[in-house]
């Protein structure tokens, strides 16, 4: 049964519109989330996080809401360009910290 | 610095014969990770080596094995390859055994025909 999830595969928004992206896990005592954005042919990079402690953190036009009641963290983009179509995925670490736990991933694209 | 390095980027094999993925981590860093990602499933976790000792182990089959040398460069091996092997395999490395300073490679992408 998948402990983080991602329930849409795929999200169409135009440039300079806002970007969400979804992420539900089941266990309430996951505790740091992490976002990935991944471009074909590459690996997974870094892109923002957050700790059980916040319930928003931001990073440019990146900013990672974290709802602990509904077990739920959103990713906004704003404003939206072209070179943000990737896919996303939501993980956080399982068993210590020693391995990650991922969604399936939201392939987003952003149209001109 | 040099990045996450793995070879062979593309891979094509039959099946039941076996392979070997290579990865070589970020100088410095002594932990890496494998992820296995299919359309299917995701990214899922693999192992994870530490100073040559095998630290974790997710739920994948027993074909599925790897090894860390002393220099930190680790392989990744499947033996008796079946189809649903077909994947993208990744290698994550870090400084101390923590996925808060992961730098993943590119991956190698294995078929299995």
């Amino acid at each position: 049964d998948q402990q983080v999830k991602q329930n849409s595969p795929s999200l169409s928004v135009q440039e300079g519109r806002i970007s969400i992206l979804n992420c539900d896990y089941t266990n309430s005592m996951f505790d740091y989330f992490l976002w990935y954005k991944k471009y074909p042919a590459e690996g997974p990079t870094f892109l923002i996080s957050i700790s059980s402690i916040k319930d928003k953190n931001e990073d440019g036009r990146f900013t990672v809401f974290l709802n602990k009641s509904a077990k739920h963290l959103s990713l906004h983009i704003v404003p939206s360009q072209p070179g943000d179509s990737a896919v996303y995925f939501c993980a956080t670490p399982l068993g210590g910290s020693e391995k990650l736990v991922f969604g399936k991933g939201t392939k987003l694209t952003v149209n001109p | 610095k040099a990045g996450v390095t793995q070879t062979p980027r593309y891979l094509i094999k039959t099946r039941g014969q076996q392979v070997t993925l290579s990865c070589s981590p970020i100088s410095g860093h002594r932990s890496v990770s494998w992820y296995q990602q299919t359309p299917g499933q995701g990214l899922q976790f693999l192992f994870e080596y530490f100073s040559e000792t095998q630290r974790n182990k997710g739920n994948f089959p027993g074909r599925f094995s790897g090894r860390q040398f002393s220099n930190s460069r680790s392989e990744m091996n499947v033996s008796t390859l079946e189809l649903g092997d077909s994947a993208l395999y990744l290698c994550a490395s870090s400084l101390d055994s923590s996925i808060y300073g992961y730098t993943f490679g590119s991956g190698t992408r294995l078929t299995v025909v």
